[in-house]
């Protein structure tokens, strides 16, 4: 079946220091992928996509590539801002197969941003 | 516009109560779903409709009945639920199946 894994959590950074938060996942056939953020007490917020292998998603500074070849999907962005800290999700979604039509999430990665 | 919207923010209810949570989306899409979240846990995933059929249901217990009156609406009924049943719930929509999923805020329920 599907899965997905995202690096432990949580991750603390300083105020325009370099984030990545690494993403793999195992699917069947050609899934898309997606990180979704959800900032305290609210829902989830589609952050960006890739739909094909080597897509580069980007949105707000954030930026995950496709790599087919490690099925990775890890989320940078250059520099991080207070309003960034919040829950990031690693999400695929698959086309096919018993999975149809469902999103497989990795865990959460819990970012605080520091001044 | 990507905006889903759910009602109530916010839901007390007792284990008798019955209650029902709405959520509305005007994007034209045909795919719409019901998750559960605990804190410091993804989105877990209890109905999908599709074109306004019911097209998977998690093995959710019946105490939740989820109905989809048109395209537009989607409802989670809720009666004689538990407090486990406490949870942060979101509803979802997209363009069709598989595609990327819009969430909505939510609706804080706590069962006492």
């Amino acid at each position: 079946g599907n899965s997905v894994t995202q690096m432990e959590g949580p991750v603390t950074l300083s105020e325009e220091a370099f984030l990545t938060i690494n993403c793999t996942y195992t699917a069947t056939g050609y899934p898309s992928l997606f990180w979704y953020v959800q900032y305290p007490g609210e829902g989830l917020q589609l952050l960006l996509k890739a739909t094909k292998a080597d897509d580069k998603g980007s949105n707000k500074g954030f930026e995950a590539t496709y790599r087919k070849e490690t099925t990775s999907f890890h989320l940078e962005k250059g520099s991080v801002q207070v309003s960034d800290s919040a829950v990031y999700f690693c999400a695929l979604s698959n086309a096919g197969g018993t999975s149809y039509g469902k999103l497989t999430f990795g865990q959460g990665t819990i970012l605080t941003v520091h001044p | 516009d990507t905006e889903v919207t759910q009602t109530p923010k916010h839901l007390v209810m007792g284990m008798t109560n019955k209650k029902s949570l709405k959520c509305e989306q005007h994007m034209g899409h045909r795919a719409m779903y019901w998750y559960k979240q605990k804190a410091k846990k993804p989105p877990e995933l209890m109905f999908v409709y599709s074109y306004e059929k019911l097209s998977i249901n998690e093995s959710v217990p019946s105490r939740f009945s989820p109905e989809c009156p048109n395209s537009s609406l989607l409802n989670l009924h809720l009666h004689a639920l538990q407090p486990e049943d406490s949870a942060l719930y979101l509803c979802a929509s997209s363009f069709d199946l598989p595609y990327e999923q819009y969430f909505g805020p939510g609706t804080r329920l706590t069962v006492t």
